[in-house]
């Protein structure tokens, strides 16, 4: 278990809808990256936010948003779903956004557009 | 785009030592490798990190070339639980803030 927990773990709706995941980072850290794993893409880095600022972006698209509320948790909102975003979304947690401090990541929540 | 290249597969025996190699030509001077693995579609696991000294966890060992180009991953004794993807991975300066840039790994099988 490495501290970090995910909301939902699995969730199916269709085209064309919006969808809240939600992220509860290890207790003391305070920067907390989203990533996207499909089958074709593998592990893609989204968006990262450390402290409740927006800190770097990834291949995240416009139709994603992400933030991170004063008590450290973390949502990502993906809206005008395709059939294309169905895939696992992982969040990672770590103290800062220097140093070599390592990432620990959540278990993830499964995504299925239909 | 990843900065390592590692086989896309590889196998041994229970027991045995797993020896995962990944090439990282273009590392800079200051760039960690790090290595996490992911079993079936849990998150991804850290496993070890380093610079330019060879490095040893309760896990693993990390064995760094002297020109940095590349690095082995080492599991003494590899048990059936350890079959998983290995990720290596050059970790990243992207504005202003380190980033770890997931390649398509090594998928190690632990055979019976």
């Amino acid at each position: 278990d490495s501290g970090v927990t995910q909301t939902p773990k699995h969730l199916i709706t269709a085209t064309g809808q919006r969808v809240t995941l939600r992220c509860s980072p290890r207790s003391g850290d305070l920067s907390v990256y989203w990533y996207q794993q499909s089958l074709d893409q593998g592990l893609q880095f989204l968006i990262q936010y450390y402290n409740g600022e927006e800190r770097a972006k990834g291949n995240i698209l416009e139709r994603f948003s992400a933030q991170q509320f004063p008590d450290l948790h973390s949502e990502l909102n993906l809206s005008s779903l395709e059939l294309g975003d169905s895939a696992l979304y992982f969040c990672a947690s770590s103290i800062s956004i220097g140093g070599t401090n390592e990432q620990f990541f959540g278990p993830g929540t499964r995504l299925t557009v239909l | 785009d990843a900065k390592t290249t590692q086989p896309p597969s590889m196998d041994c025996a229970e027991g045995r030592a797993a020896n995962l190699p990944c090439n990282h030509s273009t590392i800079s001077g200051n760039e960690y490798v790090y290595w996490y693995r992911q079993i079936h579609s849990q998150g991804p696991q850290y496993i070890i990190h380093g610079l330019k000294n060879n490095e040893t966890n309760e896990m693993a060992s990390l064995i760094i070339t002297e020109d940095r180009k590349s690095s082995t991953l080492i599991l003494p004794h590899a048990t059936l639980r350890d079959t998983a993807v290995y990720y290596c991975i050059v970790r990243v300066l992207m504005d202003s803030s380190y980033k770890l840039i997931f390649g398509s790994g090594t998928r190690l099988l632990v055979r019976p």
